[in-house]
């Protein structure tokens, strides 16, 4: 069975950095893209970036590519997704998702069950 | 405003044929294959249909194609239980990023 478990919710203050995790079981987790979403109370999804954990590659959305760094342990299959600078806008339920490379980019299979940030002074 | 363009809502009954619209452009859906996801009451989103495969678990009432810069998600023999929100997405080669319509709202009456 394939599991994505995310970290919990987390309360910032504007201008700190979050970190959330992502961790993988029943995939090759080398041999598959992660993604991350982002999706903003009342809102849609929008996809922030992914890494392929086999080399590290990373690509990132214009929107967030001076604030996210997406990394993976290949060690504990787990994929970790920084964002930094956090303003009210950032506010927002965060995904990850995970798809085989055979598959390409263009979607995700699977997907955790998401991480509510608070951002709140 | 989203690279892909879907309708706001949809309404159908129990046991009705309705379909979901999702339009792009040549950088994206004429491109690329199309997935699509249902969220329901603001859970974590399920893929319900991708490159026009179901996926195992997913009813075969759901079906989906493709033309040119838009593609279609069909649910036949609807049920009350895919009332949802229901994305569409794809990749963009020119924005290098992957893409999602704004969403429907599916309403089973």
């Amino acid at each position: 069975e394939v599991q994505l478990v995310q970290s919990g919710a987390e309360v910032k203050e504007p201008g700190a950095t979050v970190k959330i995790s992502c961790q993988v079981s029943g995939f090759s987790f080398v041999d598959d893209y992660i993604h991350w979403l982002q999706q903003a109370p009342g809102k849609g999804l929008e996809w922030m970036g992914l890494i392929d954990p086999g080399d590290g590659e990373t690509i990132y959305a214009e929107k967030f590519h001076d604030r996210v760094t997406i990394t993976a342990d290949t060690s504990t299959h787990t994929a970790y997704m920084e964002l930094s600078s956090l303003r009210s806008e950032d506010m927002a339920v965060y995904y990850c998702a995970i798809t085989p490379q055979s598959s390409g980019t263009y979607f995700n299979r699977y997907w955790g069950q998401g991480t509510l940030v608070t951002v709140s002074s | 405003q989203s690279a892909l363009t879907q309708e706001v809502s949809v309404s159908g009954t129990v046991g009705q044929k309705v379909t979901l619209s999702c339009t792009g452009n040549s950088h994206n859906i004429g491109s690329y294959a199309v997935a699509w996801y249902q969220q329901i009451s603001h859970g974590a989103p399920k893929t319900v249909m991708f490159a026009n495969y179901l996926p195992s678990g997913i009813p075969n009432r759901f079906s989906g194609s493709k033309s040119g810069t838009t593609a279609s998600l069909t649910i036949s023999g609807l049920q009350p239980e895919d009332e949802a929100d229901y994305y569409c997405s794809t990749w963009d080669f020119s924005l290098t990023a992957q893409v999602f319509g704004g969403g429907t709202k599916l309403t089973v009456l």
